[in-house]
């Protein structure tokens, strides 16, 4: 069964500066789609930035690029110049291509972001 | 963009009562929607895959008969919280798939329900 891991409950980071969200997943899929959801206090999941494990480049959004290693199976957030907004709860979710498949979401990582 | 409409936001309902959930995609079809439910504090835990025309398929631990699907056209799924109790209070999101494979889901606001 796939699982997805976060292992940090809880991030901090100085506005401006740079803070990494870890995810780690296990599959034995091999076309597969990687996605890191925001969710803020208005609890309204919003799309973050997704990669398709078929592309050996990182995905990238703006401030937001993610750090895909394919044969480690770790899927990092890196967010860039971080701003009060970034503030939330970030989710990192898998999800299969193909037939009958479900979305399958970490823990979730909670950034404060201090001004 | 895609937009998933989710109503009632709010819901305060008696012990024993049945609440109904509606997740409207608003400008795109779609085959397939999921239902969610998110602890305080928690990830979401998906409870039931609702596909067009067909049955739900339920999640390990998910009470079918509890948690009544309906996904009757492609853009209208429903969560009917049947014979509810305070335990079932919660948040409830559905979210939907654009497409297939690639297609991120777009997420409804949620449902907060709370059963006194």
């Amino acid at each position: 069964a796939q699982t997805v891991t976060q292992s940090q409950p809880e991030m901090s980071v100085q506005e401006a500066e740079t803070v990494t969200l870890s995810c780690t997943y296990d599959t034995s899929e091999s076309d597969y789609y990687l996605f890191w959801y925001k969710q803020p206090p208005s609890r309204q999941m919003i799309l973050v930035i997704r990669q398709e494990a078929y592309k050996q480049q990182n995905a990238t959004e703006n401030r937001f690029s993610v750090n895909f290693q394919k044969a480690a199976k770790s899927f990092s957030l890196k967010i860039s110049d971080s701003q009060l907004g970034d503030a939330a709860m970030y989710f990192c979710a898998y999800g299969a291509s193909g037939g009958t498949y479900k979305y399958i979401f970490g823990t979730g990582t909670r950034l404060k972001v201090l001004a | 963009g895609a937009v998933v409409s989710q109503h009632p936001s709010r819901v305060i309902c008696k012990s024993g009562t049945s609440v109904k959930i509606e997740c409207r995609s608003l400008d795109f079809q779609a085959t397939t929607m999921f239902w969610y439910r998110q602890f305080p504090k928690q990830s979401l835990m998906l409870m039931a895959t609702s596909n067009e025309g067909s049955k739900a398929t339920y999640e390990q631990g998910v009470e079918k008969d509890k948690f009544l699907i309906n996904h009757a056209s492609l853009t209208l799924s429903t969560l009917t919280v049947t014979s509810a109790h305070p335990e079932d209070s919660s948040f409830y999101i559905c979210s939907a798939e654009q497409g297939a494979g690639n297609s991120p889901l777009h997420f409804g606001n949620g449902t907060r329900l709370t059963v006194t």
